[in-house]
């Protein structure tokens, strides 16, 4: 079945420590995004990408980094420079362009759990 | 920059009956999607409904439907005959149109579903 795995579920980390969440999809979707989930607070978009080698920063960026050197991959480092990094972290995917049914529709990931000790 | 407001941060529904979350959004644009997203307590996110600016047309998928009302920047979700399942937080969410756009998202309603 095509979809979006995300990968670890949880994740603990020490201050000071780099970490990355890894997402890889199988729907050959162009785009693909990276949101952070806080109570209270919604989605916030961190990155995305359009296509494979190019990416933009989001609203929340600083503290973060991402590379797209494959369609299918979209791994999301979050530095020892993120201030507040515990949280809920989601990939998505979309086809992106078109007007048809199934254009702009975001594709989800389970989503990776974030905790700094 | 376009913002995306949920007033309602918990709202809860008998079983059976029917229950509207609000949406209002800021946009100068013309062109543009709105959709409301699910996630239950797994917190698997899941699209319920899409609507395209340029359709007059109310969106409906079984159970749930929108009230989209352009010139007022609203676009809300109802959800008939209300079940166990529909307990969720609900995300409203916009997306500029042409091109690659990024998606943005509100704070979030919380569904209680009340046997």
């Amino acid at each position: 079945d095509g979809g979006i795995t995300q990968s670890p579920k949880y994740l603990f980390r020490k201050e000071g420590q780099n970490v990355t969440l890894s997402c890889e999809q199988n729907l050959n979707h162009d785009a693909m995004y990276w949101y952070r989930q806080d109570p209270g607070q919604g989605l916030r978009l961190i990155y995305y990408s359009q296509i494979v080698n190019d990416f933009q920063k989001g609203d929340i960026a600083e503290g973060y980094s991402v590379s797209r050197e494959k369609k299918e991959s979209f791994p999301l480092t979050v530095t020892s420079a993120q201030k507040n990094p515990t949280a809920f972290y989601l990939c998505a995917s979309s086809v992106g362009q078109g007007r048809d049914s199934g254009a702009n529709v975001l594709t989800f990931g389970a989503g990776s759990r974030l905790t700094v000790l | 920059a376009q913002t995306v407001t949920q007033s309602q941060p918990e709202m809860s529904v008998q079983e059976a009956e029917t229950v509207t979350l609000s949406c209002t959004y800021d946009t100068s644009e013309s062109d543009y999607y709105l959709f409301w997203y699910k996630q239950p307590p797994s917190r698997q996110m899941i699209l319920v409904i899409r609507q395209e600016a340029y359709k007059q047309q109310n969106a409906t998928e079984n159970r749930f439907s929108v009230n989209f009302q352009k010139a007022a920047k609203s676009f809300s979700l109802k959800i008939s005959d209300s079940q166990l399942g529909d307990a969720a937080m609900y995300f409203c969410a916009y997306r500029s149109g042409g091109g690659y756009q990024k998606v943005t998202f509100g704070t979030g309603t919380k569904l209680q579903v009340i046997p």
